[in-house]
């Protein structure tokens, strides 16, 4: 497994502006997720986050609302842009393993909330 | 389609009783994973168990088990003698292989709670 810490933890944070979401792991991984969890709801994966290049996104989400980066193999950040209510979520990295198993590991999350 | 069913969605049992929770999954891949999480209400997700699509042992762990079926897709979780700290959201999750990568796709969650 591996170690993964976000931060912040959590955040409450005002419509219109933007909050980024930091993602480390204690080892180098080549598979790095994000994801969304809203209220109650189960997980949706946002985008893979890719080293050296653009990462690739899911259906609903767009790199405008959610830039990415990933400047090394232990490192990734989310950022939330111009944020609504809607966006109140936990956001969730993982880090994930290929063959044989692929295995996700996830971080404890970040508690987002909008007013 | 590729999907996973968690038909339900809440589950109470009283402590030391058994549980089972369901899990159906559809896939167009040959190759296969599933896997298990539990998320307690700290939020973090806590890896349980994985199984691959060629191996339909089933699996103890403790007082956990799972119940791997190809023929009728579908992969359960039981706990047996529940204690109140079981108490969490479990989640069943298949990956999905796509050109170059993979991802998970997660079912709705199942709440279990344990009461004393």
């Amino acid at each position: 497994s591996a170690v993964i810490s976000q931060k912040p933890s959590r955040d409450i944070c005002q419509r219109g502006t933007s909050l980024t979401i930091q993602c480390q792991v204690d080892s180098q991984v080549t598979m790095m997720f994000w994801y969304r969890q809203q209220p109650g709801q189960s997980l949706t994966l946002i985008a893979t986050a890719n080293q050296g290049s653009e990462a690739t996104y899911e259906s609903g989400f767009v790199i405008d609302k959610f830039p990415i980066s990933r400047p090394n193999l232990t490192f990734s950040t989310l950022t939330v842009s111009n944020m609504s209510p809607e966006d109140s979520s936990i956001y969730l990295c993982s880090v994930g393993r290929t063959v044989p198993s692929y295995e996700q590991y996830f971080g404890p999350g970040t508690r987002l909330t909008v007013t | 389609a590729q999907k996973v069913t968690q038909a339900q969605t809440e589950i109470s049992v009283v402590e030391k009783e058994d549980v089972t929770l369901d899990c159906v999954y559809e896939t167009r891949d040959t190759t296969y994973y599933l896997f298990w999480y539990k998320q307690p209400p700290s939020g973090e997700l806590v890896f349980l168990i994985r199984r691959n699509s060629f191996d339909e042992q089933n699996e103890i762990s403790g007082r956990y088990s799972w119940n791997f079926q190809k023929s009728t897709s579908s992969f359960n979780f039981t706990i047996t003698a529940s204690q109140v700290v079981d108490s969490a959201v479990y989640f069943c999750a298949l990956s999905v292989t796509t050109v170059g990568t993979y991802k998970y796709i997660f079912g709705t969650g199942t709440r279990l709670k344990v009461l004393a």
